[in-house]
């Protein structure tokens, strides 16, 4: 078992709906990324959260440390939303290594 | 305008010419990454620096070295490149360790035949 994954693996939806992916970890940790990898490769970090929830624009990223569990929240989803979104945990304290889960594949149709 | 630049882009070499795909960044950023991503793995860990002279192993970091000896540099190192070395490689740097944003490179796509 990986020690983070995420869900789906794969998303298509229509222009305008609520997206919600979800990553959950099995590790402890000291806080957690939300990135954002184009159709083209570039990558753009997101959110980092190592508690509660935060919010940039129509993106909003929850975390619940004792669940080990994160969402990222896509309102009025649009198709430039289309992307890989990738969930990332960082160790605690001496080890504080990125490990990646899988991502997820985002289509948004018009 | 602030980046993180990584050199070169694509690269094809061969098994054993040792080579360096180079990173550089222009905002000051202690901390400095380098990852690899696969097909179906994903992206992994391959070395991190917290800042100048202090490097760290990640998930993946056989085959390749590391260097900080300066805090805008930190150049990749595969002294003997193999082929299961093929992938596409990113640099990324921020501030600080726990730092919200990073700002990653552009990508390195490298193939050793």
């Amino acid at each position: 078992k990986n020690e983070v994954e995420q869900s789906p693996q794969n998303l298509t939806a229509q222009e305008g709906e609520f997206i919600t992916i979800n990553c959950s970890y099995s590790v402890g940790i000291s806080a957690l990324h939300w990135l954002q990898q184009h159709p083209g490769g570039g990558i753009v970090s997101l959110f980092m959260l190592s508690s509660g929830k935060k919010k940039h624009g129509r993106l909003i990223a929850t975390i619940n440390i004792q669940e080990k569990h994160s969402s990222l929240h896509i309102t009025a989803s649009h198709p430039r939303d289309s992307a890989v979104y990738i969930c990332a945990v960082r160790g605690n304290f001496g080890n504080e290594k990125l490990t990646f889960g899988t991502g997820t594949r985002l289509t948004i149709i018009p | 305008e602030a980046q993180v630049t990584q050199n070169p882009r694509y690269l094809i070499t061969v098994t054993g010419k040792k080579l360096t795909v180079t990173c550089s960044q222009n905002m000051n950023h202690e901390y400095m990454s380098w990852y690899r991503q696969d097909p179906g793995l994903g992206l992994r860990q391959i070395y991190y620096s917290m800042n100048v002279e202090v490097t760290d192993k990640g998930d993946v970091p056989e085959g390749y070295k590391v260097s900080r000896k300066e805090k805008r540099n930190f150049p990749l190192i595969l002294e003997s490149p193999s082929p299961n070395q093929t992938s596409l490689y990113f640099c990324a740097s921020s501030l600080s360790l726990f730092d919200t944003e990073a700002f990653f490179g552009q990508g390195t796509r490298l193939t050793v035949v």
